[in-house]
């Protein structure tokens, strides 16, 4: 079962804020939530994570609501460069906590528009 | 500084061929993984090492799939004998994984195509 659902496409004007949604409703308390990219043809790009608290660093901001239960990606000035698939992914704290514990869905494809 | 650094970048083989994708983590990292994308089943991890040593293979598909870390600095993900089905992109991503969760760092993958 996914742990997180996410739009499938989302478009965002080049220059405005892109609000990028995901639901993880089913989260638990040592389960931080990770956001990351990926452009056509690389490999994923990280873009930030939290557990409990916003926060924001020189790529996005991530917003958690209080309950945990879904948090927004926000890219605050998007360029036709962050046009990307975007992935939400909870993961437990911890090492040796990957495997099926660090799933990647389908994401969702962000198209930048000039 | 150097990210990951996989190897080759694309390859093309006829089925039934060996194919050996090759890895170099980022310096200092202690974990490494490699996964696989298809645009049916998306991104699956296959297998992640710590320290050199595998800890979980649960998602390598067969037994013609195996990876090794002989050292810190280098990883391969063999296919014998390859088939047509293994035509993906295959990734290798590694991280310094501390009490503090860190970032995995991908490299840009090997586009594999079995004919």
């Amino acid at each position: 079962d996914a742990k997180t659902t996410q739009p499938t496409s989302m478009d965002c004007a080049e220059g405005r804020a892109a609000n990028l949604p995901c639901n993880h409703s089913t989260i638990s308390g040592n389960e931080y939530v990770y956001w990351y990219r990926q452009i056509h043809s690389q490999g994923p790009q990280y873009i930030i994570h939290g557990l409990k608290n916003n926060e924001t660093n020189e790529m996005a901001s991530l917003i958690i609501t209080e309950d945990r239960k879904s948090s927004t990606l926000i890219l605050p000035h998007a360029t036709l460069r962050d046009t990307a698939v975007y992935y939400c992914i909870v993961r437990v704290a911890g090492k040796d906590n990957y495997g099926q514990n660090f799933v990647f869905g389908p994401g969702t494809r962000l198209s930048v528009l000039p | 500084d150097a990210g990951v650094i996989q190897s080759p970048r694309h390859e093309v083989t006829e089925m039934g061929q060996e194919v050996t994708l090759r890895c170099k983590p980022i310096s200092g990292h202690d974990y490494l993984f490699w996964y696989r994308q298809t645009m049916m089943r998306g991104l699956e991890l296959l297998i992640y090492f710590n320290n050199n040593v595998p800890i979980d293979d649960s998602g390598m598909p067969e037994d013609r799939f195996s990876a090794k870390m002989p050292n810190a600095s280098f990883s391969t993900l063999k296919i014998q004998p390859s088939e047509p089905r293994d035509s993906a992109v295959y990734f290798c991503a590694s991280s310094l994984e501390t009490d503090q969760l860190q970032p995995q760092h991908f490299g840009d993958g090997t586009r594999l195509s079995i004919l």
